[in-house]
């Protein structure tokens, strides 16, 4: 059974350009979270997809938006990157909102130059 | 308003002697809480959780960690280091109105020989 699988692995991008990152969740799971990781930080929620919405928010500008798939997979995208969007994104998916077990991907390391 | 601090930003310790990370929360309410690791170059895996049950919970990899309702903590430890518990260790508090999990800044785990 594969557990949660983000790609790329590792992405270069230019300031002011924007990207997609891709996130596979654990077989079974419904629900995909998004998270930034600042260096030497710990994660910071991003948003939380169910049943093709969004359904929570956290702290962050609307040029972080978000899309999940019939098939439970999800997309983040980030428009105008800014040097500080630099950060691994990490995914993780869990059953039917209940976070008290997330699984997650080994991130998307982003740098923004 | 909920939150989370890890006390240390860094730990040393040497194989074989026990480990302590100290992790202190605020919450109006009974909180829930967890332990994850991070491993260079992997996902962040639940170490374990606490969800008003026993206060003394066990995790994975010979980890517990003990609720103190009295002094708002919830210090991870383990009797015997291992080499390969070298990794970063996350605090987190989940949010009662959202289920939104808080994550503290983490504490990096280092195992001398």
């Amino acid at each position: 059974d594969a557990g949660v699988t983000q790609s790329p692995t590792h992405l270069i991008k230019t300031r002011g350009q924007q990207v997609t990152l891709r996130c596979s969740p654990k077989s079974g799971h419904d629900t995909v979270s998004w998270y930034q990781q600042a260096l030497g930080q710990g994660p910071q929620f991003i948003f939380q997809y169910y049943e093709e919405e969004e359904r929570q928010r956290g702290n962050f500008p609307d040029r972080f938006s978000g899309h999940q798939f019939p098939n439970y997979s999800s997309e983040l995208n980030v428009n105008a990157l800014l040097l500080g969007d630099s950060a691994l994104y990490l995914c993780a998916s869990s059953q039917r909102l209940a976070i008290y077990e997330q699984y997650f991907g080994p991130g998307t390391r982003l740098t923004v130059t | 308003a909920q939150s989370v601090t890890q006390l240390d930003s860094h730990v040393s310790v040497s194989e074989g002697t026990p480990v302590l990370l100290r992790c202190n929360y605020s919450s109006s309410y009974s909180p829930s809480l967890f332990w994850y690791v991070q491993h260079p170059n992997k996902g962040l895996q639940l170490l374990l959780k606490y969800t008003s049950a026993a206060t003394l919970v066990k995790g994975i990899n010979g980890f517990e960690a003990e609720f103190k309702k009295s002094e708002t903590s919830f210090h991870l430890t383990k009797p015997s280091a291992h080499m390969s518990d070298a990794a970063e260790y996350f605090c987190v508090v989940r949010l009662d109105s959202n289920y939104q999990l808080i994550w503290g800044a983490g504490t990096k785990l280092i195992i001398k020989p």
